[in-house]
């Protein structure tokens, strides 16, 4: 079946360091991709997402661009704030293979020192 | 507030009793999902809703769970006989219109269950 692996936190940096997050999926037909982000005590947040092969998705200063050749999702953002510390996970949604329910990684836990 | 609610936020039972939980979508969004989140765990699906109509359940859907949405408003989750193993995080998310691969769901705070 579908599924998403992302690489596992905890994820210490420096602010102003660079971030990047790892996600690969397994999945039929062609997927949409997302990042939710869940700061801590609040609930899931979209953070952006990718519809179609090579689109690239940004909010926020994070970037990560859709790429099928190598089924990758990867989170991006060149200068992190405290402030974006949180937990990130990735999923994709099938509305090939299923009803659109999203189907989400492990998440990986950001902290980021002053 | 327009978001998704859910209530309680959190709820601590015994096993063996019953718990039933609520979720308020976004006014005329008429899908809903409800996940479970475990500790260090991503969300796993648990069934949606298509207004009233109840589509789709996962397999975590045992047959001590049962979900409702009475006139594809406002949607209960009930959990019969808790277990242990029943403690967790349920998220309810809605979105707003037939399943199309750009349809973001928007997720509720939450109800943590704990279960002693």
């Amino acid at each position: 079946g579908d599924s998403v692996t992302q690489m596992e936190g905890p994820v210490t940096l420096s602010e102003e360091a660079f971030l990047t997050i790892n996600c690969t999926y397994t999945a039929t037909g062609y997927p949409s991709l997302f990042w939710y982000v869940q700061y801590p005590g609040e609930g899931l947040q979209l953070l952006l997402k990718a519809t179609k092969a090579d689109d690239k998705g940004s909010n926020k200063g994070f970037e990560a661009t859709y790429r099928k050749e190598t089924t990758s999702f990867h989170l991006e953002k060149g200068s992190v704030q405290v402030s974006d510390s949180a937990v990130y996970f990735c999923a994709l949604a099938n509305y090939g293979g299923s009803q659109g329910n999203l189907i989400f990684g492990k998440g990986t836990k950001l902290s980021v020192k002053p | 507030d327009t978001g998704v609610s859910q209530n309680p936020r959190h709820k601590i039972t015994k096993r063996g009793q019953n718990v039933t939980f609520r979720c308020d979508p976004i006014s005329e969004h008429n899908r809903l999902y409800w996940y479970r989140q475990t500790l260090g765990q991503g969300p796993e699906f648990l069934t949606y809703f298509q207004n009233e109509a109840q589509l789709e359940k996962s397999r975590l859907l045992s047959d001590r769970f049962s979900a409702e949405r009475p006139k594809g408003s406002f949607s209960t989750l009930e959990i019969q006989r808790t277990e242990q193993g029943d403690s967790a995080m349920y998220l309810c998310a809605s979105s707003p219109r037939k399943a199309q691969s750009t349809d973001t769901q928007y997720f509720g705070p939450g109800t943590r269950l704990t279960v002693l």
